[in-house]
């Protein structure tokens, strides 16, 4: 079935520091690709998505790029702020409205 | 609009009790979904509904049932509290346009502790 990989955490940066989590999926199908975070005591909110290969989601400084020939959706941001500090998921939808979620990667940023 | 509200908030059960989740949405959304949120394993789809009075399981559903009268509410039913159903529990609803895109919209989440 499918499923998703991403990096384990947490991961700790300092503030301005460059960022990538890394995410890796298997579909049958083509699936679309979705960023979740999920901030301290909050229900999960869309930082970013892309539909196609080759599509770049963008969001608050946030993107990641469609690889299929990867099978890739890597998350990465230039530089990063202690407000980013959250629970990162990457998540898939290969049918319907249904979604196929990775274990989450906890990102805390230093000042 | 409030968007997608669940209560309670947090809960304590004894095994063997039962309890409802309630899960409402004020944005018309056809699609609303239950997920459950353990440590090191994301989030596992539990039960779903594409509308009102149509409801399918996911890939967790066992000790758990679910109904959909109305468009706006979506409870999810714990028959026999076990203490494996010890998480954090997430409601959300999105459009069912049949497109894979759609994005979907979570609750606050309730968490739910079984002794």
């Amino acid at each position: 079935g499918d499923s998703v990989t991403q990096m384990e955490g947490p991961v700790t940066l300092s503030e301005e520091a460059f960022l990538t989590i890394n995410c890796t999926y298997t579909a049958t199908g083509y699936p679309s690709l979705f960023w979740y975070v999920q901030y301290p005591g909050e229900g999960l909110q869309l930082l970013l998505k892309a539909t196609k290969a080759d599509d770049k989601g963008s969001n608050k400084g946030f993107e990641a790029t469609y690889r299929k020939e990867t099978t890739s959706f890597h998350l990465e941001k230039g530089s990063v702020q202690v407000s980013d500090s959250a629970v990162y998921f990457c998540a898939l939808s290969d049918s319907g409205n249904k979604l196929v979620f990775g274990a989450g990667t906890i990102l805390r940023v230093k000042s | 609009n409030a968007g997608v509200t669940q209560t309670p908030k947090f809960q304590v059960l004894k095994t063997g009790q039962s309890m409802t989740l309630q899960c409402a949405q004020d944005m018309n959304h056809e699609y609303m979904s239950w997920y459950r949120q353990d440590p090191g394993m994301g989030l596992r789809l539990i039960h779903y509904s594409v509308g009102a009075g149509i409801t399918d399981q996911g890939e967790v559903p066992n000790g758990y049932n679910v109904s959909r009268s109305t468009t706006e509410d979506f409870p999810l039913r714990l028959l026999s509290a076990a203490p494996s159903q010890t998480s954090v529990y997430f409601c959300a609803s999105s459009y069912s346009s049949g497109d894979r895109g759609e994005t979907q919209y979570f609750g606050p989440g309730t968490r739910l502790l079984v002794l």
